[in-house]
């Protein structure tokens, strides 16, 4: 049981430069969210889903695209990547009545 | 959301106990308060958390005022191993429920000295 598992766990852009970051878990839960951590911060929501095929925007969305299409996985889309958008990224899941769990974090540098 | 006020940073010795404190003045009715801690370079993970009485678990103890104004997590024998941030965060269970947001503040970072 693997829990939550995000890949990958280091990555460096360059500007412009567009990738995905992945989160899957195998816990049948049915929220799942993306967080960004910078140092010394807590953590900021991005963008969250209640469930397949349902999402919507946290406190910092811009620069960042989600999709839901199955329970599973909840992809973090980064289309143009910006330094501002370095940072620890972290994807959590729970269901009602459950704490949150929350997988070990990618770290991306983009120069 | 409401806001939740903690110390910075805390210290502590190994086998002693630790009482961390949170202010949550402006907390509604609905509001349950919610610990978690992340340990270095890792993801947070979950204490405790409770509505209005006290509450026990194997990690931790959480100590809620009669108003509801303040709480403060109690580890019982602090190790090495609970050298981490600690984030107090409220969560109504009524009109977040269906986002299942939490909001985090700085925390207070915890160091246990052998």
């Amino acid at each position: 049981n693997a829990g939550v598992t995000q890949t990958p766990k280091f990555q460096v852009l360059k500007t412009g430069q567009s990738m995905t970051l992945q989160c899957a878990q195998d816990m049948n839960h049915e929220y799942m969210s993306w967080y960004r951590q910078d140092p010394g911060m807590g953590l900021r929501l991005i963008h969250y889903s209640v469930g397949a095929g349902i999402t919507d925007q946290g406190e910092v969305p811009n620069g960042y695209n989600v999709s839901r299409s199955t329970t599973e996985d909840f992809p973090l889309r980064l289309l143009s990547a910006a330094p501002s958008q370095t940072s620890v990224y972290f994807c959590a899941t729970k269901t009602v009545n459950t704490e949150a769990f929350f997988g070990q974090g990618t770290r991306l540098t983009v120069v | 959301d409401a806001k939740t006020t903690q110390p910075n940073s805390m210290e502590s010795n190994e086998e002693e106990p630790v009482h961390l404190p949170c202010n949550h003045s402006t907390i509604s009715g609905t509001d349950y308060i919610h610990w978690y801690r992340q340990l270095p370079s890792q993801g947070p993970e979950y204490v405790i958390h409770g509505l209005t009485s006290n509450v026990n678990n194997r990690m931790a103890s959480l100590a809620i005022a009669e108003d509801r104004k303040s709480s403060t997590l109690i580890l019982h024998r602090a190790t090495l191993r609970d050298a981490a941030v600690y984030y107090c965060i409220l969560r109504d269970v009524i009109t977040q429920g269906g986002s299942e947001k939490l909001v985090f503040g700085k925390g207070t970072k915890l160091t246990v000295n052998p």
